[in-house]
């Protein structure tokens, strides 16, 4: 079935640092990509999505791009802030019809002043 | 508008009590998801309804859970009798032609 791999964490960064988090997917069809976000002790929000090959995403300077060729579609940040630390879920949103999430393991960002 | 409401927002009980999870969708979506949320499994998939139908409960751990969509404005997730590993955050969302939105979780304890 559907699945979503992502990199393992915690990552821990220095303010202005640049961030990469990984994220691969296996799918059948063509599924939307999405970043989700979770601040400690509070629900997930979109951070960005793409829809199609080639498609990239940006909000709040992050961005990601919809790579089939390599079925990925890493979530990265020119300069972090402590204001960032989360934990981050890629996830995909299957064909079917129903829109349902299928969501990576997340991972976990720390940065630090 | 008002996004996913989900109450109780934390629920503390007792190895074998029964424990009722509620969720009110956006207005207008028709489809609903249950997830439940443990540092060791992630983000797991319950059961999913559409237009207050349920498509598929696959995600279901056990028969102790079971969950309703009575209405379109409504859904219930239960779980009879609870046991300390169902300790968790239960997120219900809602979504209309792929905008969707997450409730802010229900926070269960099971002691």
């Amino acid at each position: 079935g559907d699945s979503v791999t992502q990199m393992e964490g915690p990552v821990t960064l220095s303010e202005e640092a640049f961030l990469t988090i990984n994220c691969t997917y296996t799918a059948t069809g063509y599924p939307s990509l999405f970043w989700y976000v979770q601040y400690p002790g509070e629900g997930l929000q979109l951070l960005l999505k793409a829809t199609k090959a080639d498609d990239k995403g940006s909000n709040k300077g992050f961005e990601a791009t919809y790579r089939k060729e390599t079925t990925s579609f890493h979530l990265e940040k020119g300069s972090v802030q402590v204001s960032d630390s989360a934990v981050y879920f890629c996830a995909l949103s299957d064909s079917g019809g129903y829109n349902k999430l299928i969501f990576g393991a997340g991972t976990r960002l720390a940065v630090h002043p | 508008d008002a996004g996913v409401i989900q109450s109780p927002r934390h629920e503390v009980t007792e190895m074998g009590q029964e424990v009722t999870l509620r969720c009110k969708p956006i207005s207008g979506h028709n489809s609903l998801f249950w997830y439940r949320q443990t540092m060791m499994r992630g983000l797991e998939l319950l059961i999913y309804f559409n237009n207050n139908v349920p498509i598929d409960d696959s995600g279901m751990p056990e028969d102790r859970f079971s969950a309703k969509m009575p209405n379109a404005s409504f859904s219930t997730l239960k779980i009879q009798p609870s046991e300390p590993r169902d300790s968790a955050v239960y997120f219900c969302a809602s979504s209309l032609a792929g905008v969707r939105g997450f409730g802010p979780g229900t926070r269960l304890t099971v002691l």
